[in-house]
């Protein structure tokens, strides 16, 4: 069963401060890794993604931190805003193709003003 | 426009009824796919379609179809509706680039 485990379910985070969140997964062929991020009321959209040949990729305020040997991948949301409150899912993928993704189970995340 | 358009966007319906979600894509891509979202377990792979003739089940077809009417056109449906199908429903186009999702459907079944 291709999987991709996503944590914290929820998150809470001050205004300012650094939103970490964590995923792992089990087949080492996935080499495509997403971030997706959603408000309410709308559909997942894409955030930023990895591919495992880097161990980092950062846009922004937002920084994909991925560990091949662990087969684990983390997002960093520096200085987090209430804006940033939202539900985000990592995912993977094989091929290098962002076509046909397996999701993780989705974070809340919550910034207070 | 939307690139993904659902309709409806909610829908209450009653148990044992058939519905039909409707999803329409200005994207140009062949493939579609259809994700329920349900608290705590992400989203989860309905059915998906290669291109019009290529359709395929996922990992939670049960109680679900689907018809791809043209390459824009991919419509999901429930036979029979039961309570436990109540969720939040996405279709989603995809490319090398990766995925657009639609607005979603909130259907609840009583």
């Amino acid at each position: 069963q291709q999987q991709v485990k996503q944590s914290p379910q929820s998150l809470i985070v001050q205004k300012g401060g650094i939103s970490i969140i964590n995923c792992a997964y089990e087949n080492t062929a996935f080499d495509y890794f997403p971030w997706y991020q959603q408000f309410p009321g709308k559909g997942p959209a894409l955030l930023i993604a990895i591919r495992p040949d880097v161990s980092e990729k950062k846009e922004g305020r937002f920084t994909i931190s991925f560990n091949k040997s662990a087969k684990q991948f983390s997002l960093h949301i520096m200085d987090s805003q209430p804006g940033d409150s939202a539900t985000y899912f990592c995912a993977a993928s094989l091929s290098g193709s962002a076509r046909q993704l397996t999701f993780g189970s989705g974070t809340q995340l919550t910034v207070l003003p | 426009d939307a690139d993904v358009t659902q309709t409806p966007r909610n829908r209450i319906t009653k148990t044992g009824k058939r519905i039909m979600l409707e999803c329409s894509q200005t994207k140009g891509h062949d493939r579609m796919y259809w994700y329920r979202q349900d608290p705590g377990l992400g989203l989860r792979l309905i059915y998906y379609s290669f291109d019009v003739k290529d359709i395929n089940k996922g990992e939670i077809s049960d109680g679900y179809s689907v018809s791809r009417q043209a390459q824009a056109k991919f419509s999901l449906s429930l036979e029979s509706a039961i309570p436990n199908q109540t969720a939040l429903y996405f279709c989603a186009t995809s490319s090398m680039v990766g995925y657009t999702f639609g607005s979603g459907t909130r259907l609840t079944v009583v």
